[in-house]
Protein backbone atom coordinates (compact mmCIF):
# COMPACT_ATOMS: atom_id res chain seq x y z
CA UNK A 1 0.00 0.00 0.00
CA UNK A 2 0.98 3.72 0.13
CA UNK A 3 2.84 5.98 2.58
CA UNK A 4 0.26 8.44 3.63
CA UNK A 5 1.08 11.87 5.43
CA UNK A 6 -1.46 14.09 6.96
CA UNK A 7 -0.75 17.48 8.89
CA UNK A 8 -1.24 19.01 11.06
CA UNK A 9 -2.17 16.47 13.46
CA UNK A 10 -4.44 18.67 15.76
CA UNK A 11 -5.34 21.93 15.17
CA UNK A 12 -7.60 24.59 17.19
CA UNK A 13 -8.64 27.49 15.08
CA UNK A 14 -11.59 30.19 16.08
CA UNK A 15 -14.73 30.00 15.36
CA UNK A 16 -15.33 31.74 11.76
CA UNK A 17 -12.20 30.99 10.65
CA UNK A 18 -11.17 28.81 8.10
CA UNK A 19 -8.64 26.01 8.65
CA UNK A 20 -6.44 23.81 6.11
CA UNK A 21 -5.77 20.29 6.26
CA UNK A 22 -2.80 18.58 4.00
CA UNK A 23 -2.86 14.87 2.70
CA UNK A 24 0.04 13.42 1.11
CA UNK A 25 0.83 10.31 -0.82
CA UNK A 26 4.33 10.03 -0.69
CA UNK A 27 5.18 6.90 -2.33
CA UNK A 28 2.40 6.48 -5.05
CA UNK A 29 1.32 8.96 -7.49
CA UNK A 30 -2.54 9.42 -6.57
CA UNK A 31 -5.62 10.33 -8.57
CA UNK A 32 -7.62 9.34 -6.63
CA UNK A 33 -8.20 10.25 -2.24
CA UNK A 34 -10.79 9.90 -0.06
CA UNK A 35 -11.64 11.98 3.12
CA UNK A 36 -13.30 10.96 5.94
CA UNK A 37 -14.41 12.51 9.25
CA UNK A 38 -15.33 10.82 12.76
CA UNK A 39 -17.02 12.48 15.24
CA UNK A 40 -16.03 10.42 19.03
CA UNK A 41 -17.62 7.24 19.43
CA UNK A 42 -18.76 7.00 16.15
CA UNK A 43 -17.61 5.59 13.16
CA UNK A 44 -15.91 6.95 9.72
CA UNK A 45 -18.47 9.02 7.45
CA UNK A 46 -17.02 9.34 3.78
CA UNK A 47 -17.08 13.07 2.68
CA UNK A 48 -15.80 13.08 -0.17
CA UNK A 49 -13.77 11.88 -3.12
CA UNK A 50 -11.09 14.15 -4.22
CA UNK A 51 -9.92 13.49 -7.49
CA UNK A 52 -6.86 14.93 -9.31
CA UNK A 53 -6.90 17.87 -11.52
CA UNK A 54 -10.74 17.82 -11.10
CA UNK A 55 -13.72 18.50 -9.14
CA UNK A 56 -14.22 16.41 -5.75
CA UNK A 57 -17.25 14.05 -5.72
CA UNK A 58 -19.19 15.06 -1.77
CA UNK A 59 -21.43 12.82 -0.58
CA UNK A 60 -24.89 13.64 -0.07
CA UNK A 61 -24.78 15.70 3.00
CA UNK A 62 -22.01 17.09 2.89
CA UNK A 63 -21.98 20.66 1.93
CA UNK A 64 -19.43 21.25 -0.94
CA UNK A 65 -18.61 25.03 -0.15
CA UNK A 66 -17.63 24.50 3.27
CA UNK A 67 -15.47 21.95 3.14
CA UNK A 68 -13.49 22.60 -0.47
CA UNK A 69 -11.05 20.41 -1.12
CA UNK A 70 -8.50 20.93 -3.38
CA UNK A 71 -6.23 18.03 -5.45
CA UNK A 72 -3.85 19.74 -7.77
CA UNK A 73 -0.97 17.01 -7.83
CA UNK A 74 -1.11 13.75 -8.08
CA UNK A 75 0.40 13.58 -4.11
CA UNK A 76 -1.25 16.24 -2.52
CA UNK A 77 -4.89 16.70 -1.48
CA UNK A 78 -6.43 19.30 0.85
CA UNK A 79 -9.12 19.62 2.49
CA UNK A 80 -9.85 23.46 4.17
CA UNK A 81 -12.84 23.83 6.29
CA UNK A 82 -14.52 27.22 6.25
CA UNK A 83 -15.71 29.30 8.21
CA UNK A 84 -15.04 27.12 11.07
CA UNK A 85 -17.69 26.34 13.76
CA UNK A 86 -17.84 24.37 16.96
CA UNK A 87 -19.80 21.55 15.45
CA UNK A 88 -17.21 21.08 12.98
CA UNK A 89 -14.67 19.68 15.66
CA UNK A 90 -14.07 16.30 14.72
CA UNK A 91 -11.59 13.94 13.92
CA UNK A 92 -10.87 14.21 9.65
CA UNK A 93 -8.92 11.34 7.90
CA UNK A 94 -7.61 10.67 4.45
CA UNK A 95 -7.11 7.63 2.59
CA UNK A 96 -5.49 6.86 -0.79
CA UNK A 97 -6.34 3.58 -2.60
CA UNK A 98 -3.40 1.03 -3.86
CA UNK A 99 -3.58 -2.28 -3.24
CA UNK A 100 -6.24 -1.50 -0.39
CA UNK A 101 -6.87 1.76 1.73
CA UNK A 102 -4.01 3.56 3.42
CA UNK A 103 -4.64 5.65 5.83
CA UNK A 104 -2.99 9.28 7.14
CA UNK A 105 -2.59 10.08 11.10
CA UNK A 106 -5.78 12.13 11.28
CA UNK A 107 -6.03 15.64 12.15
CA UNK A 108 -8.38 16.51 15.26
CA UNK A 109 -10.14 19.89 14.91
CA UNK A 110 -11.25 22.17 18.02
CA UNK A 111 -13.28 24.69 16.65
CA UNK A 112 -13.35 27.26 20.15
CA UNK B 1 -29.18 3.90 0.92
CA UNK B 2 -26.18 2.35 2.07
CA UNK B 3 -26.91 0.02 5.42
CA UNK B 4 -23.86 -1.41 7.36
CA UNK B 5 -24.58 -2.63 10.47
CA UNK B 6 -22.31 -3.82 13.39
CA UNK B 7 -23.21 -4.40 17.53
CA UNK B 8 -22.26 -0.39 19.08
CA UNK B 9 -20.92 -2.10 21.88
CA UNK B 10 -19.24 -5.96 23.36
CA UNK B 11 -17.26 -7.09 26.13
CA UNK B 12 -14.96 -10.27 26.69
CA UNK B 13 -12.60 -11.75 29.06
CA UNK B 14 -8.94 -11.69 27.97
CA UNK B 15 -8.12 -15.47 26.56
CA UNK B 16 -11.62 -15.99 25.66
CA UNK B 17 -13.19 -15.79 21.98
CA UNK B 18 -15.28 -13.07 20.51
CA UNK B 19 -17.44 -12.57 17.35
CA UNK B 20 -18.20 -9.37 15.81
CA UNK B 21 -20.95 -9.30 12.99
CA UNK B 22 -21.57 -7.29 10.42
CA UNK B 23 -24.44 -6.94 8.10
CA UNK B 24 -24.40 -4.82 4.86
CA UNK B 25 -27.32 -3.72 1.87
CA UNK B 26 -25.12 -1.81 -0.18
CA UNK B 27 -25.60 -0.69 -3.94
CA UNK B 28 -22.68 -2.31 -5.29
CA UNK B 29 -19.84 -5.01 -3.44
CA UNK B 30 -16.64 -4.93 -4.68
CA UNK B 31 -14.87 -6.48 -0.83
CA UNK B 32 -14.96 -5.90 2.10
CA UNK B 33 -12.15 -5.08 5.04
CA UNK B 34 -11.90 -5.17 8.90
CA UNK B 35 -10.06 -2.76 10.64
CA UNK B 36 -9.04 -1.82 14.09
CA UNK B 37 -9.31 1.43 15.14
CA UNK B 38 -8.06 2.60 18.65
CA UNK B 39 -9.39 6.16 20.17
CA UNK B 40 -7.38 9.20 17.62
CA UNK B 41 -5.60 6.91 15.90
CA UNK B 42 -6.21 5.55 11.94
CA UNK B 43 -7.89 2.63 11.05
CA UNK B 44 -5.43 -0.59 11.12
CA UNK B 45 -5.83 -3.24 9.03
CA UNK B 46 -6.92 -6.64 9.83
CA UNK B 47 -8.40 -8.48 7.15
CA UNK B 48 -10.14 -8.49 3.37
CA UNK B 49 -12.56 -10.79 2.27
CA UNK B 50 -13.73 -10.39 -1.69
CA UNK B 51 -15.05 -14.46 -2.03
CA UNK B 52 -17.21 -16.64 0.40
CA UNK B 53 -15.56 -18.30 3.24
CA UNK B 54 -12.89 -17.80 5.95
CA UNK B 55 -9.80 -16.03 5.89
CA UNK B 56 -7.89 -16.89 8.89
CA UNK B 57 -4.44 -14.68 10.02
CA UNK B 58 -3.65 -15.52 13.39
CA UNK B 59 -5.35 -15.23 16.18
CA UNK B 60 -8.08 -13.23 13.91
CA UNK B 61 -10.25 -14.67 10.96
CA UNK B 62 -13.02 -13.22 8.93
CA UNK B 63 -15.88 -14.84 7.16
CA UNK B 64 -18.28 -13.48 4.58
CA UNK B 65 -20.96 -14.73 2.88
CA UNK B 66 -22.29 -12.78 0.26
CA UNK B 67 -25.56 -13.84 -1.09
CA UNK B 68 -26.59 -13.40 3.07
CA UNK B 69 -24.39 -9.61 2.90
CA UNK B 70 -23.01 -10.48 6.10
CA UNK B 71 -19.58 -10.88 7.74
CA UNK B 72 -17.96 -11.74 10.77
CA UNK B 73 -14.27 -11.06 12.51
CA UNK B 74 -13.56 -13.54 15.49
CA UNK B 75 -10.87 -12.71 17.91
CA UNK B 76 -9.37 -15.73 19.40
CA UNK B 77 -7.59 -15.71 22.63
CA UNK B 78 -7.87 -12.24 23.61
CA UNK B 79 -5.68 -9.91 25.18
CA UNK B 80 -6.39 -6.38 26.54
CA UNK B 81 -4.52 -4.85 24.06
CA UNK B 82 -7.38 -5.86 21.61
CA UNK B 83 -9.89 -3.54 23.34
CA UNK B 84 -10.39 -1.13 20.63
CA UNK B 85 -12.96 -0.52 17.85
CA UNK B 86 -13.46 -2.79 15.30
CA UNK B 87 -14.80 -1.51 11.82
CA UNK B 88 -16.14 -3.35 9.09
CA UNK B 89 -16.19 -1.88 5.55
CA UNK B 90 -17.78 -2.58 2.09
CA UNK B 91 -15.79 -1.44 -1.15
CA UNK B 92 -18.57 0.11 -3.43
CA UNK B 93 -17.41 1.20 -6.94
CA UNK B 94 -13.97 2.85 -5.80
CA UNK B 95 -15.06 4.19 -2.55
CA UNK B 96 -14.92 2.47 1.18
CA UNK B 97 -17.85 2.74 3.12
CA UNK B 98 -17.89 1.88 7.06
CA UNK B 99 -20.05 0.27 9.18
CA UNK B 100 -21.17 1.41 12.65
CA UNK B 101 -18.28 0.14 14.14
CA UNK B 102 -17.76 -2.13 17.42
CA UNK B 103 -15.99 -1.23 20.36
CA UNK B 104 -14.90 -3.68 22.22
CA UNK B 105 -13.56 -4.09 26.30
CA UNK B 106 -11.56 -6.73 26.89
CA UNK B 107 -11.33 -7.73 30.80
CA UNK B 108 -8.84 -9.55 32.52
Amino acid sequence: GAVVSQHPSWVICKSGTSVKIECRSLDFQATTMFWYRQFPKQSLMLMATSNEGSKATYEQGVEKDKFLINHASLTLSTLTVTSAHPEDSSFYICSVSNYGYTFGSGTRLTVV
Amino acid sequence: GQNIDQPTEMTATEGAIVQINCTYQTSGFNGLFWYQQHAGEAPTFLSYNVLDGLEEKGRFSSFLSRSKGYSYLLLKELQMKDSASYLCAVINTDKLIFGTGTRLQVFP
